[in-house]
């Protein structure tokens, strides 16, 4: 059926490292892949996502790689801040019989350390 | 403009009891979704509308729970008889057609 995972489940960096949370799905048909952060008791907020059209998108420290052929997509944080710690959802589209939903991944929780 | 929202923020009711989530969705935004985040947990996908009709609800977890959308624009879920693995965050999203999805606060909801 439609999957998505995430690895890692949770990942600490120190305060200016690099941080890489990949995502893999399962679906040839997905198009859209979003990336959304959530803070502790908030509602999950879009911070960067990308078509089947395009290889990588980059926002400021924030950049989003896609592989279709191996059904892979990243999501790329340089030169972390203690604010960048979150939880971060990967998210695939599918579309099935004029259906269009998201699968989410499981979350990967990230601190960045001071 | 007023993003999406969700009512009540939060319901503690009894096991057994009937529940009745509600969301107001962007205006104009044809899509509506709901999911259920447990604790500590992702975003298990509930039912999908596209306007008033509801193409996929292979979601929803057993036929306790049901979900209808009028005029296009509020949504209620209902949880009926309700069991304490219901308890979770209930999120609703809305987007326009085939666009990016903004989420609602959520209802915590906490079956005793």
């Amino acid at each position: 059926g439609e999957n998505v995972e995430q690895h890692p489940s949770t990942l600490s960096v120190q305060e200016g490292d690099s941080a890489v949370i990949k995502c893999t799905y399962s679906d040839s048909a997905s198009n859209y892949f979003p990336w959304y952060k959530q803070e502790l008791g908030k509602r999950p907020q879009l911070i960067i996502d990308i078509r089947s059209n395009v290889g990588e998108k980059k926002d400021q420290r924030i950049a989003v790689t896609l592989n279709k052929t191996a059904k892979h997509f990243s999501l790329h944080i340089t030169e972390t801040q203690p604010e960048d710690s979150a939880v971060y959802f990967c998210a695939a589209t599918v579309t099935t019989s004029g259906t269009y939903k998201y699968i989410f991944g499981t979350g990967t929780r990230l601190k960045v350390l001071a | 403009g007023a993003g999406v929202s969700q009512s009540p923020s939060n319901k503690v009711t009894e096991k057994g009891k009937d529940v009745e989530l509600r969301c107001d969705p962007i205006s104009g935004h044809t899509a509506l979704y709901w999911y259920r985040q447990s604790l500590g947990q992702g975003l298990e996908f509930l039912i999908y509308f596209q306007g008033n009709s509801a193409p996929d609800k292979s979601g929803l977890p057993s036929d306790r729970f049901s979900a209808e959308r009028t005029g296009g624009s509020v949504s209620t879920l209902t949880i009926q008889r309700t069991q304490q693995e219901d308890s979770a965050v209930y999120l609703c999203a809305s987007s326009f057609q085939r666009r990016e999805q903004f989420f609602g606060p959520g209802t915590r909801l906490t079956v005793l």
